[in-house]
């Protein structure tokens, strides 16, 4: 079993839905969470990062972090064309070195 | 802010030669920076951390002759790929993370490399 679980999809939804992405992890030492968007041939972007459990929003964007279930989201609301893009969750321990560890990414859709 | 560059963008190099990557933070310092290596519709491989002023630490199974690190100062970091093969042609992708505090990782835009 992966570390951090991520289905690549694709997800695909029309434009204006709401979009729900997911990670499940295994080691329960990960304490910060992150979201990343990746655009085609382009670098990650950081879109939210969030430490230990609960809710954090910013903009259209929502992370959950459910650390008794070891499971996190990432939900966007009102979905543009301009989503579509791959979203890699990562997570690391408190302590050590800090290097997260990534999801290989979901792959989403929002067609006009 | 927390803006992280990357050049080149693009490299085609022939088979045999060695090729620099360069990679800078520029708004923020940065303790530590990654390498990470990319295939097609994968996730991100991490190739090495190094601390500023340090020697990098390599992944298992990431030759450290072949992958040079190169960690200088706080805000610039290089790899250079030495003797490069067809195999290695990949995404490469540097990041960044910040100096203090939040342990935030930023990426730069990547450097596609093709060897010919």
């Amino acid at each position: 079993q992966k570390e951090v679980e991520q289905d690549p999809g694709p997800l695909s939804v029309p434009e204006g839905a709401i979009v729900s992405l997911n990670c499940t992890y295994s080691n329960s030492a990960f304490q910060y969470f992150m979201w990343y968007r990746q655009y085609s041939r382009k670098g990650p972007e950081l879109l939210m990062y969030t430490y230990s459990s609960g809710n954090k929003e910013d903009g259209r964007f929502t992370a959950q972090v459910d650390k008794s279930s070891k499971y996190i989201s990432l939900f966007i609301r009102d979905s543009q064309p301009s989503d579509s893009a791959t979203y890699l969750c990562a997570m690391s321990p408190s302590g050590g070195s800090y290097i997260p560890t990534f999801g290989r990414g979901t792959s989403l859709i929002v067609h006009p | 802010g927390a803006v992280v560059s990357q050049h080149p963008s693009w490299v085609i190099c022939k088979s045999g030669t060695s090729v620099k990557i360069e990679c800078r933070s520029l708004d923020f310092q940065a303790t530590t920076m990654f390498w990470y290596r990319q295939f097609p519709k994968q996730s991100l491989m991490l190739m090495a951390t190094s601390n500023e002023g340090s020697k990098a630490t390599y992944e298992q199974g990431v030759e450290k002759d072949k992958f040079l690190i190169n960690h200088a100062s706080l805000t610039w970091s290089t790899l250079t790929v030495t003797s490069a093969h067809p195999e290695d042609s990949s995404f490469y992708i540097c990041s960044a993370r910040v100096l203090t505090g939040t342990y935030e990782q930023y990426f730069g835009p990547g450097t596609r490399l093709t060897v010919t």
